[in-house]
C-alpha cells in the first residue's frame, strides 16, 4: 500500500499569505495519478489539482500544484476567506489502487 | 453540471445490511466509472470501491472486500452498494464520486452529498 503522509497536520495563516502543503507518498507515484481536494465542513471534497499539476474545472490560478516522485507540494498563493479549509492529496496506483493523505487543515 | 445524489443511509445494527444508492445526472453515465469513498465522523477520506463504466470489473478495499457489493443500472443512471454484516467501524458519510475515465479510479472530478450511515445497537 502507497501511505500518503500530509504535513502540517494544521497551517495558521491569514487571508493574503501563502500556503504551502505537503504530500509525501512511501514510494514513488506517477505524476498522472496525484491529486488535491479540498473539503469545508458539512461539504463534500472538491477536485483541486489532477495530474499533480492540472487545475480542474472552475479552479482559480491561486492553487497551484507541482512535485513528482515521492514528495508533492499544494501552494496557494494568496489565501482567501473562502479557502480556509482541509486539503487533501490522493494516489492512484498499487494495491489497493486508492489512497488517500490524512489531510492538512488550513485556518485563520 | 454533474448531479449525484445519494440516497439509502440511516441506522442500523451490527451485523446488519443496507443498499446505498446514487442517481447521477446531467453526464452520460455509462461512459465513466464510479467509486465510494466514505469518511468516519471527524476523520479522512477512504477508498470503498470502484466499478467500471460496463459493470464488468470492480474494486474493492480490503476493509470491505467480502461484504460489500458495488453495482450499477445504467439505464436508470444510478450507482449502488450493497452492505452486508455491517460493523460499527463502517459507521461513516459514503460519498459517490465520478471518475474522469471509463475503467480506473485514478481520481474524482465530481462527489455526491453523501449519505451517512451509523452502525450501531
Amino acid at each position: 500500500e502507497i501511505v500518503l503522509t500530509q504535513s502540517p497536520g494544521t497551517l495558521s495563516l491569514s487571508p493574503g499569505e501563502r500556503a504551502t502543503l505537503s504530500c509525501r507518498a512511501s514510494q514513488s507515484v506517477s505524476s498522472s495519478y496525484l491529486a488535491w481536494y479540498q473539503q469545508k465542513p458539512g461539504q463534500a471534497p472538491r477536485l483541486l489539482i489532477y495530474g499533480a499539476s492540472s487545475r480542474a474545472t472552475g479552479i482559480p490560478d491561486r492553487f497551484s500544484g507541482s512535485g513528482s516522485g515521492t514528495d508533492f507540494t499544494l501552494t496557494i498563493t494568496r489565501l482567501e476567506p473562502e479557502d480556509f479549509a482541509v486539503f487533501y492529496c490522493q494516489q492512484y496506483g498499487g494495491s489497493p489502487p486508492v489512497t488517500f493523505g490524512g489531510g492538512t487543515k488550513v485556518e485563520i | 453540471e454533474v448531479q449525484l445524489l445519494e440516497s439509502g443511509g440511516g441506522l442500523v445494527q451490527p451485523g446488519g445490511s443496507l443498499r446505498l444508492s446514487c442517481a447521477a445526472s446531467r453526464f452520460t453515465f455509462n461512459t465513466y466509472a464510479m467509486s465510494w469513498v466514505r469518511q468516519a465522523p471527524g476523520k479522512g477520506l477512504e477508498w470503498v470501491s470502484t466499478i467500471n463504466n460496463s459493470g464488468g470489473s470492480t474494486n474493492y478495499a480490503d476493509s470491505v472486500k467480502g461484504r460489500f457489493t458495488v453495482s450499477r443500472d445504467n439505464s436508470k443512471n444510478t450507482l449502488y452498494l450493497q452492505m452486508n454484516s455491517l460493523r460499527a467501524e463502517d459507521t461513516a458519510v459514503y460519498y459517490c464520486a465520478k471518475c474522469p475515465y471509463s475503467s480506473s479510479s485514478v481520481w474524482f472530478d465530481a462527489w455526491g452529498q453523501g449519505t451517512l450511515v451509523t452502525v450501531s445497537s
